[in-house]
């Protein structure tokens, strides 16, 4: 079946570092998601990449898709204490949810 | 944005009882929806896609007669686990999708003693 690999499994930064975190899809995409999960919370939607290539920003959050439509990056510019939690990207409309990014942001 | 409520957001239960967990869109419709499990530091493990007045499908390995499922409006599908065990302890979360993006609910935390 289908897989969606995330790498690194963990981030440790000091606050104001940057952060990016990599997705991996055995298969392509037709659209791949990003959620962000605090620590006890659930899933919530960041932003979703369609088009081959494409680039998006959401203030400090840039994400790309990749022109084979098979993996994606998401990258924080300066973290900061508020963007702890689990990134997970997901992709297909079941949302097959990669492995997911544990970051940790040290003030 | 669209809610997504869950209820129990936890329960408790002894082994070999059944434990129903309620998904339903407070301000949508949603003709699928999507039951998850999650294990702590684990990623969401998708169980099956629950459609309105159908049957759900189940993903492999995923047991159909254990963990049945009901989607019996379009603002309410149900999750029940049968014969809990302690195994079957985990996070289970809902999610449904509107035209735009697709909402989770909260979750239920399941811990079968």
């Amino acid at each position: 079946g289908q897989q969606v690999m995330q790498i690194p499994q963990y981030q440790h930064v000091q606050e104001g570092e940057d952060f990016t975190t990599y997705c991996n899809s055995s298969t392509t995409l037709s659209n791949i998601q990003w959620y962000k999960q605090r620590p006890g919370g659930h899933p919530v939607f960041l932003i979703q990449l369609v088009k081959s290539g494409e680039v998006k920003k959401q203030k400090r959050l840039t994400f790309q898709f990749g022109e084979a439509k098979k993996n994606s990056s998401l990258h924080i510019t300066a973290t900061q204490t508020t963007d702890v939690g689990t990134y997970f990207c997901a992709g297909t409309d079941k949302l097959i949810f990669g492995t997911g990014t544990r970051l940790q942001v040290f003030p | 944005g669209a809610v997504v409520s869950q209820h129990p957001s936890w329960v408790i239960c002894k082994s070999g009882t059944s434990v129903k967990i309620e998904c339903r869109s407070l301000d949508f419709q949603a003709t699928t929806m999507f039951w998850y499990r999650q294990f702590p530091k684990q990623s969401l493990m998708l169980m099956a896609t629950s459609n309105e007045g159908s049957k759900a499908t189940y993903e492999q390995g995923v047991e159909k007669d254990k963990f049945l499922i009901n989607h019996a409006s379009l603002t309410l599908s149900t999750l029940t686990v049968t014969s809990a065990h302690p195994e079957d302890s985990s996070f289970y979360i809902c999610s449904a999708r509107d035209m735009r993006e697709q909402y989770f609910g909260p979750g239920t935390r399941l811990t079968v003693t």
